[in-house]
């Protein structure tokens, strides 16, 4: 079944203590990406990765860090959380990574990491 | 970038009323415009889309019409049943450098009873 999977889907922690939401699509996309959503505020992009090791900024990059080793994984870090990182992440991708995307990929999202940080 | 207002919540209906959730977007040329869905406890899912401009999406009784002259893409099902209730977001390319990412609409909360 062609998926986005992350892990964990539920996750309390408290301020300082470093963590890592896995994200893996098995549909061979090349561009895959972080939101993050919280109430009032939508939906807003953290990071994004064109390709392997090809990673950039998106709206609300500060206090994450990312990688893109392998195609199919796209890994979000928080080396030091904070509670205003308490929040709804989802993970998601799509099959280019065409800089001249203005036709418009479908997104596929994965189920979301709801984080809590004390 | 481009940007899309959508109609705010929440809504409630019975069942079998029609729905309609409005959205406007204002963008550069004519990108895709696409309506997901989050259930509750998931993530979001694409419901329909629209490629170009008079194309009709449509998905499990939802439509949507993307109207050039108006920039709209307003939602609509004719008669909805319980297990439509759910979060709607109309999206769209965000544009300019934003490589791949989606602008979103702040969602509208729909909540369907017997």
């Amino acid at each position: 079944e062609a998926q986005v999977t992350q892990n964990p889907r539920y996750l309390i922690t408290v301020t300082g203590k470093k963590l890592t939401v896995t994200c893996s699509q098995n549909m061979n996309h090349e561009y895959m990406s972080w939101y993050r959503q919280d109430p009032g505020l939508g939906l807003r992009q953290i990071y994004y990765s064109m390709n392997v090791e090809v990673t950039d900024k998106g709206d609300v990059p500060e206090g994450y860090k990312v990688s893109r080793k392998e195609k199919r994984n796209f890994p979000l870090i928080l080396e030091s959380p904070s509670p205003n990182q308490t929040s709804l992440y989802f993970c998601a991708s799509s099959l280019s990574n065409n800089a001249a995307w203005q036709g418009g990929e479908t997104q596929y999202f994965g189920p979301g990491t709801r984080l809590l940080v004390l | 970038g481009n940007s899309v207002t959508q109609m705010e919540g929440p809504v409630t209906l019975s069942e079998e009323a029609f729905l309609t959730i409005n959205c406007t977007y204002t963008a550069t040329g004519y990108p895709s415009l696409f309506w997901y869905v989050q259930y509750p406890g998931e993530g979001l899912q694409l419901l329909l889309k629209a490629t170009k401009a008079d194309d009709k999406g449509s998905n499990k009784g939802f439509e949507a019409t993307y109207r050039k002259e108006t920039t709209s893409f307003h939602l609509e099902k004719g008669s909805v049943q319980v297990s439509d209730s759910a979060v709607y977001f109309c999206a769209l390319p965000a544009g300019g450098t934003s490589y791949g990412k989606l602008t979103f609409g702040q969602g509208t909360i729909l909540t369907v009873h017997p």
